[in-house]
């Protein structure tokens, strides 16, 4: 198993620059978590689907901030204009609905953005 | 809502000797408690969970973690150290509802292991 595929893994770029990352989870999951980890907040939960339905986007941080799943092995978030505060490692999991008593949430390893 | 709290940001000990990482959680029902590992430039990797039954629960690694419900705590222990344990450790309780299933994080402890 191929595990959660995430792109790029790294990116910098200038502010005011749309970015772009990607996500592939694993076949079969159908739940999607997008995380943002700083070192000042930790790992917050931006937004995630179920079913590539939004389910909770509570956690995103503002209009800047968006993501989409059109398909059950793809998701996107994107950040338009991008700013140097938005600089941190945005982490992609998939797990199945209804999983935690199996207790796994698989993660990428994750796309670090530097906003410059 | 569910909360993490992980007390200690940054812990050193001598390969060897033993290991305690506090957690602590709120959450109005019995919780699903786990802990992840974090290497450097990694995501992150589940080292056990608890969700019911016996509150000892054992995990890879050699970690082991004891879930206190009357001090809401999910500590993190190992016997002994190795360096390659060097890392970071998250604390975080899950919430199972009809439509989805979601982690909340601690902020992490980050161990440190001097040889």
């Amino acid at each position: 198993d191929a595990g959660v595929i995430q792109s790029p893994r790294h990116e910098v770029t200038e502010m005011g620059q749309e970015v772009t990352l990607r996500c592939k989870p694993i076949s079969g999951h159908n739940s999607l978590f997008w995380y943002r980890q700083t070192m000042m907040r930790g790992l917050e939960l931006l937004i995630y689907f179920n079913n590539n339905v939004p389910i909770d986007d509570s956690g995103m941080p503002e209009d800047r901030f968006s993501a989409k799943m059109p398909n059950a092995s793809f998701s996107t978030l994107k950040i338009q204009p991008s700013e140097p505060r938005d600089s941190a490692v945005y982490f992609c999991a998939s797990s199945l609905v209804g999983s935690l008593r199996t207790g796994e949430l698989f993660f990428g390893e994750g796309s670090r953005l530097t906003v410059l | 809502a569910q909360s993490v709290t992980q007390p200690d940001i940054h812990i050193t000990v001598s390969e060897g000797a033993s290991l305690e990482l506090r957690c602590n959680y709120s959450y109005g029902a019995t919780p699903y408690l786990f802990w992840y590992v974090q290497s450097p430039g990694q995501g992150l990797q589940l080292l056990l969970k608890y969700f019911s039954g016996d509150t000892l629960v054992q995990g890879i690694k050699g970690f082991e973690a004891e879930f206190k419900r009357s001090q809401s705590s999910f500590n993190l222990r190992k016997p002994s150290v190795h360096w390659s344990d060097a890392a970071e450790y998250f604390c975080a309780v899950g919430v199972d509802t009809g439509t989805a299933s979601k982690l909340t994080f601690g902020t992490g402890t980050r161990l440190q292991v001097t040889l």
